[in-house]
């Protein structure tokens, strides 16, 4: 099967200019997580879809910050405008079920740079 | 709260060597622990996992992990390296949501 893949893999944009990242899950995965690495830091949960609903944003850092998932099959995070310290490397993950039951597959990640 | 502390931001190891990257957890409640390794220019991917029963848990490319439950550890090792072990390793914990440590770049020597 197809594994997550992620759309850019890298971004380069100007600080106060909007950036739109895309993941497509494994086909039949209802669970999508965004997760986000500022250089050298830990691994940052940032929301959790299952299917079309938000069932968590409680890590998104702020209202600059927008993920929607249409339709629950693939996910955009938008991130507008953007600030420097956004840069990192966002990553995408499916999974079938809940953490526990089933693995979590991830997307090679999208590296934004904000300059 | 939960957290994860990778206290080794880097470990260099000579090829066939044996290696222990280092894993320490914080929870107030029962966790499953993960170990994930990203290899240059992949996504992250699944090592091993431990959500019950033993306490040692092998998982792929002849890596294991060791739950301590009264050292609130889960370091993970391997008898013997090899060059395509070069990857950054991730260790995690899942109460409500999965928590990952800042890395552990392993590094091998020839």
């Amino acid at each position: 099967e197809a594994g997550v893949t992620q759309f850019p893999s890298h971004s380069v944009i100007e600080k106060g200019q909007t950036v739109t990242l895309r993941c497509d899950p494994i086909s039949g995965h209802d669970n999508l997580y965004w997760y986000r690495r500022v250089m050298g830091k830990e691994i940052k949960f940032l929301l959790h879809f299952v299917k079309e609903s938000k069932q968590d944003e409680s890590g998104m850092p702020n209202n600059r910050f927008l993920a929607e998932r249409t339709g629950g099959t693939y996910s955009t995070l938008k991130v507008q405008p953007a600030e420097l310290e956004d840069s990192g490397v966002y990553f995408c993950a499916s999974s079938r079920q809940g953490f526990a039951n089933s693995p979590l597959h991830f997307g090679n990640g999208t590296r934004l740079t904000v300059t | 709260a939960q957290s994860v502390t990778q206290l080794d931001s880097q470990v260099p190891v000579f090829e066939e060597a044996p290696v222990e990257l280092r894993c320490n957890y914080s929870s107030s409640v029962s966790v499953y622990l993960f170990w994930y390794v990203q290899y240059p220019n992949q996504g992250l991917q699944l090592l091993l996992k431990y959500l019950s029963g033993s306490t040692l848990v092998k998982g792929i490319n002849g890596f294991e992990a060791e739950f301590n439950k009264s050292q609130t550890s889960f370091h993970l090792r391997k008898p013997s390296v090899h060059i395509s072990d070069t990857a950054e390793y991730f260790c995690a914990v899942l109460n409500e949501k999965l928590t990952f440590g800042t890395g552990t770049r392993l590094t091998i020597i020839p």
